[in-house]
C-alpha cells in the first residue's frame, strides 16, 4: 500500500500570512493527489484534485502543486475561515489513503 | 443541488452489525461511485471502500474484508454500508461520499452518522 505523509502536523499562522503544507507519498503517485479542508463537526471538503486543479467554488489563494511523490498545498493569504485541518489523499491506485492531516491554527 | 443524506447516529453492542444508509438526490444516481470513509474521535480519515452506482461492483480496504458490504439501490438513489462484528475501535463517524470513479476524487460528501460501539 502507497503511505502517504504530511508535514507539519500543526502549524500556527496569522491572518494574511502564506502557508504551505508538504505531502509526500511512498512511491509515484504521478499526480493522483487531492486535498481536502475539514472543519470541526463538519464534513471533508475538496478543494483540489490531479495535485493542482482547483475544485469549483473553492477561493483562488488555494493551490496545489507537485508530481511524482512530493506535493504541496498553499493557501496564498490566509482567512479566518481557512483554519481548519487539511488532508492529502492518494487517488493512484487501491487503496486511495489519506495523509495524517495538518492542524492549521490561528496565532 | 447535489446532496447526500445519511441515517442517523447508532448505538451498538460489540459482534452487533450496523447499516448506514446514504442517499442522493440532485444527480443522476448511476453516473457516479460512492467511497465510504470514517474518522474515529479525534483521529484522522480512514478509507474503507468504494462502490459503483451503476454496476454495484465494490472494493473493500483490506482491513475491513469479510465484514464490510456496500450495496446500492437505483430506485431510491440510496447505497448502503453495512460493518459487522462490531468492535470499540469502530467507533467513528462513517461518511459517504459521491466520487466520478475509483481514483476520482469525492467531491460530495454526507453529513456523517456517528456509529458509537459499546457494551
Amino acid at each position: 500500500d502507497i503511505q502517504m505523509t504530511q508535514s507539519p502536523s500543526s502549524l500556527s499562522a496569522s491572518v494574511g500570512a502564506r502557508v504551505t503544507i508538504t505531502c509526500r507519498a511512498s512511491q509515484t503517485i504521478t499526480t493522483y493527489l487531492n486535498w481536502y479542508q475539514q472543519k470541526p463537526g463538519k464534513a471533508p471538503k475538496l478543494l483540489i484534485y490531479a495535485a493542482s486543479s482547483l475544485q469549483s467554488g473553492v477561493p483562488p489563494r488555494f493551490s496545489g502543486s507537485g508530481s511524482g511523490t512530493d506535493f504541496t498545498l498553499t493557501i496564498s493569504s490566509l482567512q479566518p475561515e481557512d483554519f481548519a485541518t487539511y488532508y492529502c489523499q492518494q487517488s493512484y491506485n487501491f487503496p486511495p489513503a489519506f495523509g495524517q492531516g495538518t492542524k492549521l491554527e490561528i496565532k | 443541488q447535489v446532496q447526500l443524506v445519511q441515517s442517523g447516529a447508532e448505538v451498538k453492542k460489540p459482534g452487533a452489525s450496523v447499516k448506514v444508509s446514504c442517499k442522493a438526490s440532485g444527480y443522476t444516481f448511476t453516473t457516479y461511485d460512492f467511497s465510504w470513509v470514517r474518522q474515529a474521535p479525534g483521529q484522522g480519515l480512514e478509507w474503507m471502500g468504494w462502490i459503483s452506482a451503476y454496476s454495484g461492483n465494490a472494493k473493500y480496504a483490506q482491513k475491513f474484508q469479510g465484514r464490510l458490504t456496500m450495496t446500492t439501490d437505483t430506485s431510491t438513489s440510496t447505497v448502503y454500508m453495512d460493518l459487522g462484528s462490531l468492535r470499540s475501535d469502530d467507533t467513528a463517524v462513517y461518511y459517504c461520499a459521491r466520487a466520478p470513479s475509483v481514483a476520482g476524487a469525492p467531491d460530495y460528501w454526507g453529513q456523517g452518522t456517528l456509529v458509537t460501539v459499546s457494551s
